[in-house]
């Protein structure tokens, strides 16, 4: 069974500045995705970024790019110039990959989460 | 809105009563899920769905039941419930290729007293 961990339940950041979340995952699978979704106050549940585990390069989305590394299995999440409306829970997540197949390879297995508050 | 979408936003329910939750998606997506989030534990699968045939129930408590009549719309029916049920409870979506991860509705805020 694979796990999530996020060791940071609460981080603070000043408007404009960079800030690090961390995630590490326990596998044994060699091919799976790994995410990062954000949860505001609203609670909708948002992508934010995807890294596929067979790619070396670190996966970036505007102001949010990863820090995969496979080997030490840790997918940490880089914010720049961090927004107020960056205030919301990040949750890591990890899914095996491969088709739907009437298994269990579609699960996503998420995190604790960290509680970021961008403030002013 | 994502795409996702789940009524009510919010609901309070004794302990006797019964109720249901609905999600809905319009996405073409193939696959629907139930979540329960709980305050500071992980999101906990609870049930999955694939062309409305359950796959998978994660051992949840018979007080919850599915049910999917359609690849569009999915029910969670509640019944005497417990007060350590009171959580949010997500639904989400996936198309055929997983690997896009899931798409979530907005959740619906559920309190038994």
């Amino acid at each position: 069974a694979q796990t999530v961990t996020q060791s940071q339940p609460e981080m603070s950041v000043q408007e404009a500045e960079t800030v690090t979340l961390s995630c590490t995952y326990d596998t044994s699978e060699n091919n799976y995705y790994l995410f990062w979704y954000k949860q505001p106050p609203s609670r909708q549940m948002i992508l934010v970024i995807r890294q596929e585990a067979y790619k070396q390069q670190n996966a970036t989305e505007n102001r949010f790019s990863v820090n995969f590394q496979k080997a030490a299995k840790s997918f940490s999440l880089k914010i720049s110039d961090s927004q107020l409306g960056d205030t919301a829970m990040y949750f890591c997540a990890f899914m095996k990959h491969g088709w739907y197949s009437g298994g269990s390879n579609y699960k996503l297995t998420f995190g604790k989460g960290t509680l970021l508050t961008v403030n002013p | 809105e994502t795409g996702v979408t789940q009524t009510p936003r919010h609901l309070v329910m004794g302990m006797t009563n019964k109720k249901s939750l609905k999600c809905e998606q319009h996405l073409g997506h193939n696959a629907m899920y139930w979540y329960k989030q709980s305050a500071k534990k992980p999101l906990e699968l609870m049930f999955v769905y694939s062309l409305e045939e359950r796959v998978e129930n994660n051992s949840v408590p018979s007080r919850f039941s599915p049910e999917c009549p359609n690849s569009s719309h999915l029910f969670l029916h509640l019944h005497t419930l417990q007060p350590e049920d009171s959580a949010l409870y997500l639904c989400a979506s996936t198309p055929r290729e997983m690997s896009y991860g899931y798409t979530f509705g907005s959740g619906t805020r559920l309190t038994v007293v």
